[in-house]
């Protein structure tokens, strides 16, 4: 079982490029988020979904667009990368049973906009 | 607004000494989790407190206790790994689980 499936592992952008983080699970999960994490920060949740069609904003969603057309994905978007971008991403996915909701993360995106 | 602290930024003990990382937590203190991050890797579940015994075991040895009157979620081990050294983060389920508040985390450093 595959989990939470991130790509790329790596990734380096110029200020002004755009790109697509993937996020893929084979869980069947209703929800998926995505967070960063910085330095002394913890991570921060940046956008979630709750079903496929459905996305809102977490705690720090400017510069950054999502998308849920299936169960299985949940791209992140950045349409024109900053420096304040770079950052390591996560993406979680979780199913809610009996009122219990346990996210499982994926392996992160390492990401440097120069 | 819920928050999570986690006081210790480093915390260094010797292989086979005992361990606790503290976390406290503002209102709306449930679900609690913590995780654990080795270097270069994503985040594992340790353990996870949603209602009942304030006792909660999780994987690799560790265990939390849930104190409301404190406030406190920390995490303890009676006997460190050298294998151990990772960071740790606790989090909290914002209006829900799905949607989780981190803090900051702290570093376990083991020494031999």
């Amino acid at each position: 079982n595959a989990g939470v499936t991130q790509t790329p592992k790596f990734q380096v952008l110029k200020t002004g490029q755009s790109m697509t983080l993937q996020c893929a699970q084979d869980m069947n999960h209703e929800y998926m988020s995505w967070y960063r994490q910085d330095p002394g920060m913890g991570l921060r949740l940046i956008h979630y979904s709750v079903g496929a069609g459905i996305t809102d904003q977490g705690e720090v969603p400017n510069g950054y667009n999502v998308s849920r057309s299936t169960t299985e994905d949940f791209p992140l978007r950045l349409l024109s990368a900053a420096p304040s971008q770079t950052s390591v991403y996560f993406c979680a996915s979780s199913l809610d049973r009996d009122g219990k909701n346990i996210q499982y993360f994926g392996a992160g995106t390492r990401l440097s906009v120069l | 607004a819920q928050s999570v602290t986690q006081p210790d930024i480093h915390i260094t003990v010797s292989e086979g000494a005992s361990l606790e990382l503290r976390c406290n937590y503002s209102y709306g203190a449930t679900p609690l989790f913590w995780y654990v991050q080795s270097p270069g890797q994503g985040l594992q579940l340790l353990l996870k407190y949603f209602s009942g015994d304030t006792l909660v075991q999780g994987i690799k040895g560790f265990e939390a206790e849930f104190k409301r009157s404190q406030s406190s979620f920390n995490l303890r081990k009676p006997s460190v790994h050298w294998s151990d050294a990772a960071e740790y983060f606790c989090a909290v389920g914002a209006s829900s689980s799905y949607k989780l508040i981190f803090g900051s985390g702290t570093r376990l450093l083991v020494r031999p």
